[in-house]
């Protein structure tokens, strides 16, 4: 597959535990974020987003926490799977424009 | 089966020598993106589209050009191509705008020598 995140943070967990991803994002304008997940040779898949008016959203053993005073983004992943293992990317969105990405964090999960 | 088709994945080229990677989208999404990756620096986008004939500039549009002439299509096109261009590069489409859920093509590994 492709190499696409050489010197990216690492995160590394044990098999069902829980995964917190952190992302600090930039524009106090932002209204929209978002979290990829990215394998190896693929493009980035989506896993759940969150608008400004919230500060909490979940979905299927994900949650994604917003931190707005701070412009702090989190992933949470439950009972975290060898199928999680991935790199994992942040995004901000102002207006519908223009997107930012996040440099991204690998998670590895151990069996 | 929706998705976005990018191609070709893989090319090796020369400075200097035009190329076009294509972009199709089956999903009658309106807004449409290109980003490339590079290691630790996550994906920038360099163009996007809105609509058909709308199209506005990225954090790193310089030495792309794009065209939106059909709602499905979206060509990345480096008139000009230099070794700094050499990178992983994603075709994205979503109904309505960047702050929807966006989905990523495949991705076209692009080696400029």
């Amino acid at each position: 597959g492709e190499s696409v995140g050489l010197h990216l943070p690492t995160l590394s967990v044990q098999e069902g535990d829980n995964s917190i991803i952190n992302c600090a994002y930039s524009n106090s304008a932002s209204d929209y974020f978002i979290w990829y997940k990215q394998e190896s040779g693929k493009g980035p898949q989506f896993i759940i987003d969150i608008r400004s008016n919230m500060d909490k959203r979940q979905g299927q053993r994900v949650t994604v926490l917003l931190n707005k005073t701070v412009k702090h983004l989190s992933l949470q992943i439950a009972a975290t799977q060898p199928g999680d293992s991935a790199v994992y990317f942040c995004a901000e969105n102002t207006g519908g424009f223009k997107t930012i990405f996040g440099a991204g964090t690998r998670l590895f999960v151990k069996a | 089966e929706a998705q976005v088709t990018q191609n070709p994945r893989y090319l090796i080229t020369v400075t200097g020598k035009k190329l076009t990677v294509t972009c199709s989208q089956n999903m009658n999404h309106e807004y449409m993106s290109w980003y490339r990756q590079d290691p630790g620096l996550g994906l920038r986008q360099i163009y996007y589209s809105m609509n058909v004939e709308v199209t506005d500039k990225g954090d790193v549009p310089e030495g792309y050009k794009v065209s939106r002439k059909e709602k499905r299509n979206f060509p990345l096109i480096l008139e000009s191509p230099s070794p700094n261009q050499t990178s992983l590069y994603f075709c994205a489409s979503s109904p309505g705008g960047g702050n929807q859920p966006q989905h990523f093509g495949d991705g076209t590994r692009l080696s400029i020598l």
